[in-house]
């Protein structure tokens, strides 16, 4: 089965550029979805497909591929930037929907 | 604007099934993707399964045997039964709708989670 993996901490110093990595061998072919999460809250999502954010995301929330590496950058961090963040893509066959682990982000 | 929510019970037996509607408000459930996901507490994301609105379903291969997604469009309504459940099945459960342009795992929408607990 396929697998996506995240580092379980990154962190960032205010103002900073920060990227958080995603790595599967699924995301050679498809595209991975990012998700913020903050603690009581349901995940939002943040960036889609090529590097596409919803109605209401900063444009400091940005996303990009690389062979089996999916990547979040956020630049010049907030102090609201502080979360979990989590990728999703689909599996090597296609048809299921698979999450990473999560990286917690820390705004320092 | 579309809201989801989540009812059901909050305490489900081991052994037993567990069931959940998500209700959907502010747009037909006619279209996209319709999952459910769920959350144990302090650990991660684990998608569960999602449904079309025609009636297609795919399940996450660790839950298939266990699992039943289905949807009443007349209600606006999608459910999840999980048979047999442990307690370390004890979770925040989110419905959420995915589809469009990000494929159905781009969540844009999701309801703000139900906790389930699995105690005897």
């Amino acid at each position: 089965s396929s697998e996506l993996t995240q580092d379980p901490a990154v962190s960032v110093a205010l103002g900073q550029t920060v990227r958080i990595t995603c790595r599967g061998d699924s995301l050679r072919s498809y595209f991975a979805s990012w998700f913020q999460q903050k603690p009581g809250q349901a995940p939002i999502l943040v960036i889609y497909g090529q590097n596409k954010r919803p109605s209401g995301i900063p444009d400091r929330f940005s996303g990009s591929s690389s062979g089996d590496t999916a990547s979040l950058t956020i630049t010049a961090a907030q102090a609201e930037d502080e979360a979990d963040y989590y990728c999703n893509s689909r599996d090597n066959t296609g048809n299921h929907v698979i999450f990473g682990g999560g990286t917690k982000l820390t705004v320092l | 604007q579309v809201q989801l929510q989540e009812s059901g019970p909050g305490l489900v037996k081991p052994s037993e099934t567990l069931s959940l509607t998500c209700t959907v408000s502010g747009d037909s459930i006619r279209s996209y993707y319709w999952s459910w996901i769920r959350q144990p507490p302090g650990k991660g994301l684990e998608w569960i399964g999602y449904i079309y609105y025609s009636g297609t379903t795919d399940y996450n291969p660790s839950l298939m045997s266990r699992v039943t997604i289905s949807v009443d469009t007349s209600k606006n309504q999608f459910y999840l039964k999980l048979s047999s459940v442990t307690a370390a099945e004890t979770a925040v459960y989110y419905c959420a709708r995915g589809g469009g342009s990000g494929g159905p795992g781009a969540f844009d929408i999701w309801g703000q989670g139900t906790m389930v607990t699995v105690f005897s």
